[in-house]
């Protein structure tokens, strides 16, 4: 029971460089998210999707892209890295059930460090 | 400008005691408060959870409660417990979009 994976655990860049963080879910959720964890700021939303081609901007979206092509994957790109995106970044899923009875619950992936020097 | 606080980064606990750890919110537009928890180097993982339309949950020895009218919440863990201490996020809920993390409150049981 995989649940959401993330890869790669650990990764340096150096500024100006691109990569691609995955994120892929084997529950079939339909919302999928990315988080950053930073000291005393807590966990702070980057980008969302709600469905399959269905993307929106959290609260710090800058630097960051994202697409949703499949339910089970939702990869996030930086396209030139920068010092100040190195951070823990967290994958997140959840369900959407009928009748109201989602609660909102997340189910994380276990984080993908990534240093910028 | 952030829309969930926890003003309290860290609290310390007797063993045995209660812990109230509290958050507050600005935006009326959230339907669903939950609370995480999280353990270095771990993702977080949900605790629990409460409609916007009620005022108390409870699952164990975790109680939410919800104070609307002051838009603030806490969480009350009765007895507290050594492997209680982590990192506790308070989150928020629009309606089926997004979700909204506060900075976190780092408990410790002290044994």
């Amino acid at each position: 029971n995989a649940g959401v994976t993330q890869t790669p655990k650990f990764q340096v860049l150096k500024t100006g460089q691109s990569m691609t963080l995955q994120c892929a879910q084997d529950m079939n959720h339909e919302y999928m998210s990315w988080y950053r964890q930073d000291p005393g700021m807590g966990l702070r939303l980057i980008h969302y999707s709600v469905g399959a081609g269905i993307t929106d901007q959290g609260e710090v979206p800058n630097g960051y892209n994202v697409s949703r092509s499949t339910t089970e994957d939702f990869p996030l790109r930086l396209l030139s890295a920068a010092p100040s995106q190195t951070s823990v970044y967290f994958c997140a899923s959840s369900y959407e059930g009928t009748s109201g009875s989602s609660t909102g619950e997340l189910f994380f992936g276990e984080g993908s460090r990534l240093t910028v020097l | 400008d952030q829309q969930v606080k926890q003003n309290s980064p860290s609290l310390s606990v007797q063993e045995g005691r209660i812990s109230i750890l509290n958050c507050d919110y600005t935006n009326s537009m959230f339907d669903y408060f939950l609370w995480y928890k999280k353990y270095p180097a771990e993702g977080p993982t949900f605790l629990i959870s409460i409609s916007s339309i009620k005022d108390k949950n409870e699952d164990g020895r975790f109680t939410v409660f919800l104070n609307k009218s002051a838009k603030h919440l806490s969480l009350h863990i009765v007895p507290s417990q050594p492997g209680d201490s982590a990192v506790y996020f308070c989150a928020a809920r629009y309606s089926y979009d997004k979700v909204i993390f506060g900075p976190g409150t780092s408990l410790s049981v002290i044994p």
